[in-house]
């Protein structure tokens, strides 16, 4: 069984510039869940989706992030104009259904330059 | 709103010394309580859960973490570890209603020196 699976696991953008990270569930989970890891910091949730839907994105800046989940295909975070603020790993997890535990991806560590 | 406390920055042991490391959390609600661990290079791997019941929990790789209600705690604990348990430690936190989101402490840096 695959796990989580994130990709890409490096992503390096300029100032400015959009950065598109995927993650793909495990296989029959439909709760997908973003986290941000800052360096020295515990992982901060961003945004919980279900299929197609987005549950909760109290996490989530206001400005420039957005996520999805479609029906058919990977769950993406975009974030547009990328600061260097933004440099950090983010973490993808999914889980089934019933409060099962979550089950994290590898992350994608964001440099920006 | 919910928050966890891991009072340990960096722990440092030796092979076969015991472990606690401290964990807190603030609610006033019924909570699920994990431990998760990140091994260099690797992503984050349960190591154990509380939902209800026994409040003495088992996980893998020997570790074990007792759930006090009355002090808000869920500590983790191994009666000797390996130089293998060299890790990144996570406690967190989540409502028990629903598939909710994680909250996690800071972390607690292990290194374990023979």
């Amino acid at each position: 069984n695959a796990g989580v699976m994130q990709n890409p696991r490096h992503l390096v953008r300029r100032r400015g510039q959009e950065a598109r990270l995927r993650c793909s569930p495990m296989k029959g989970h439909s709760h997908v869940y973003w986290y941000r890891q800052l360096p020295e910091e515990g992982l901060k949730f961003m945004v919980y989706l279900q299929k197609e839907n987005i549950i909760d994105e109290s996490g989530m800046p206001k400005e420039r992030f957005s996520a999805e989940f479609p029906k058919e295909g990977p769950s993406i975070l975009r974030i547009q104009q990328v600061v260097r603020g933004d440099s950090a790993a983010y973490f993808c997890a999914s889980a089934g259904q019933n409060n099962q535990p979550q089950h994290f991806g590898d992350g994608t560590r964001l440099s920006i330059l | 709103a919910q928050s966890v406390s891991q009072h340990n920055h960096h722990v440092i042991l030796s092979e076969a010394a015991s472990l606690e490391l401290g964990c807190n959390y603030s609610y006033g609600g019924t909570v699920n309580l994990f431990w998760y661990v990140q091994y260099p290079g690797q992503h984050l791997q349960l190591l154990l859960k509380y939902f209800s019941g026994d409040p003495l929990v088992k996980g893998i790789k020997g570790f074990e973490a007792e759930f006090i209600k009355s002090k808000f705690s869920f500590n983790l604990r191994k009666p000797s570890v390996q130089w293998s348990d060299t890790a990144e430690y996570f406690c967190a936190v989540s409502r028990a209603s629903g598939n909710t989101p994680l909250v996690f402490g800071k972390g607690t840096r292990l290194s374990v020196i023979a």
